[in-house]
């Protein structure tokens, strides 16, 4: 099973600012990786395909980046509807799986 | 506009039986992979089982193998999954969800909570 862990856990964030999530797989899934917002009692939403590739209708201030083993997820100029618990999700293989969530705050 | 509605979830005791389905609408239901994906309260998301558009290629998590079934009914737009023999560790809301070329998950149902409790 290939096991992702984000960091940090939990980051509470001033509005503006810059947020940076990392996701680190236990071994390379080539760019597999995908991003998920979720917000309190909703289902989760689909922000970055691919590692790095945009979604149609996603702000463009959230970019993916990274392959092989660690990604990343950034979010450029934080807005207060941007609070959510992020999950990062692989599809090299199976089971898929997800990291475990990094929630974001606003300060 | 792309739709998925579940449902079949409620109280259950443990060592029970339910069945979810999920209704599709707004898309070719017969031409995506389709997935369940489940999240215990305050926990975080977990991927359960998918099933290929004609049902040739299903795969599961080893938590819920020889216990759950997933199962699909293009002419209605439906897929299903059959759990059994349930624990307190399969209380969780149950998400319906579609793939894109089997791969990631671009649309996600609402959700359907299944409690397993005596």
């Amino acid at each position: 099973e290939i096991v992702l862990t984000q960091s940090p856990d939990f980051q509470s964030v001033t509005a503006k600012e810059k947020v940076t999530i990392t996701c680190r797989a236990s071994q390379s899934i080539a760019s597999s990786l995908h991003w998920y917002q979720q917000k309190p009692d909703q289902s989760p939403k689909l922000l970055i395909k691919y590692a790095s590739q945009s979604i149609p209708g996603v702000p463009s201030r959230f970019r993916g980046g990274g392959s092989g083993t660690d990604f990343t997820l950034t979010i450029n100029g934080l807005e207060a509807e941007d609070a959510a618990t992020y999950y990062c999700h692989q599809t090299s293989g199976l089971p898929r799986t997800f990291g475990q969530g990094t929630k974001v705050e606003i300060k | 506009e792309v739709q998925l509605v579940e449902s079949g979830g409620g109280l259950v005791q443990p060592g029970g039986s339910l069945r979810l389905s999920c209704v599709a609408s707004g898309f070719t239901f017969s031409a995506y992979w389709m997935s369940w994906v489940r999240q215990a309260p305050g926990k975080g998301l977990e991927w359960v089982a998918n099933i290929k558009e004609d049902e040739s290629e299903k795969s599961y998590v080893d938590s819920i193998k020889g216990r759950f079934t997933i199962s699909r009914d293009n002419a209605k737009s439906a897929v299903f999954l059959q759990m059994n023999s349930l624990t307190d560790d399969d209380t969780a809301m149950y998400f319906c969800a579609r793939q894109v070329y089997g791969d990631y998950v671009d649309y996600w149902g609402q959700g359907t909570l299944v409690t397993v409790s005596s």
